[in-house]
């Protein structure tokens, strides 16, 4: 078992540009979310599923999008990227006991 | 407002000897886990206290939960250079499976 893939680990944008994060779990977990890390300001949830087909905003929603697109995939879009989004970005899964599995994150950079 | 406080935000030690770190808050939760995160990677499940007074052991690493579940510690005995990393506490509060996160305990083991 893979656990949670992220794709791409690494990525340079120019302000303005677009991009979406690719995440995807192999645990059959109901829950996915999307957290961004920056220094001296912990782990924040910009987005959650909690279930197929629903998404809900967390505490960092301005400037995102996303899309749980099966039960596996939880994308994160940036439709015109701005350099507070330089950030490194984990997506985490979770089933039923509130524990959560986290991916390797995607180091993303925006000049 | 921070919902978990860690305390202290950077621990230095020398190999061998005891450390404690703390994760407080005036709210109460369900549960609570422990995640250690090494540089460059996702953080990464230790440990969940669900009981009021809990403690589990993991090898030399002790985690206790508050009687009243506010607060938890992390106690390592013998610290090793392998020990160093951040360690996040993270709250169960929300009915709908989101976590609160507390801005980590950096711990570095000096050999």
């Amino acid at each position: 078992n893979a656990g949670v893939t992220q794709t791409p680990k690494f990525q340079v944008l120019k302000t303005g540009q677009s991009m979406t994060l690719q995440c995807a779990q192999d645990m059959n977990h109901n829950s996915m979310y999307w957290y961004r890390q920056d220094p001296g300001m912990g782990l924040r949830l910009i987005y959650y599923s909690a279930s197929e087909g629903t998404t809900d905003k967390g505490e960092v929603p301005n400037g995102y999008n996303v899309s749980r697109l099966n039960k596996r995939e939880f994308s994160l879009r940036l439709e015109s990227a701005a350099p507070s989004q330089t950030s490194v970005y984990f997506c985490a899964s979770g089933g039923s006991t509130y524990e959560q599995y986290f991916g390797p994150g995607t180091r993303l950079t925006v000049t | 407002t921070q919902l978990l406080e860690q305390s202290p935000q950077f621990l230095s030690i020398q190999e061998g000897e005891n450390l404690t770190v703390y994760c407080n808050s005036s709210s109460v939760f369900s549960s609570l886990q422990w995640y250690r995160q090494e540089p460059g990677e996702g953080p990464v499940l230790l440990v969940t206290v669900v009981t009021g007074g809990e403690v589990k052991k993991l090898k030399r690493l002790t985690f206790q939960f508050g009687d009243a579940r506010k607060d938890s510690s992390l106690h390592i005995t013998a610290a090793q250079p392998g020990d160093t990393g951040l360690y996040l506490c993270a709250g169960s509060l929300y009915g709908n499976n989101r976590l609160a996160f507390g801005k980590g305990n950096q711990v570095v083991v000096i050999p």
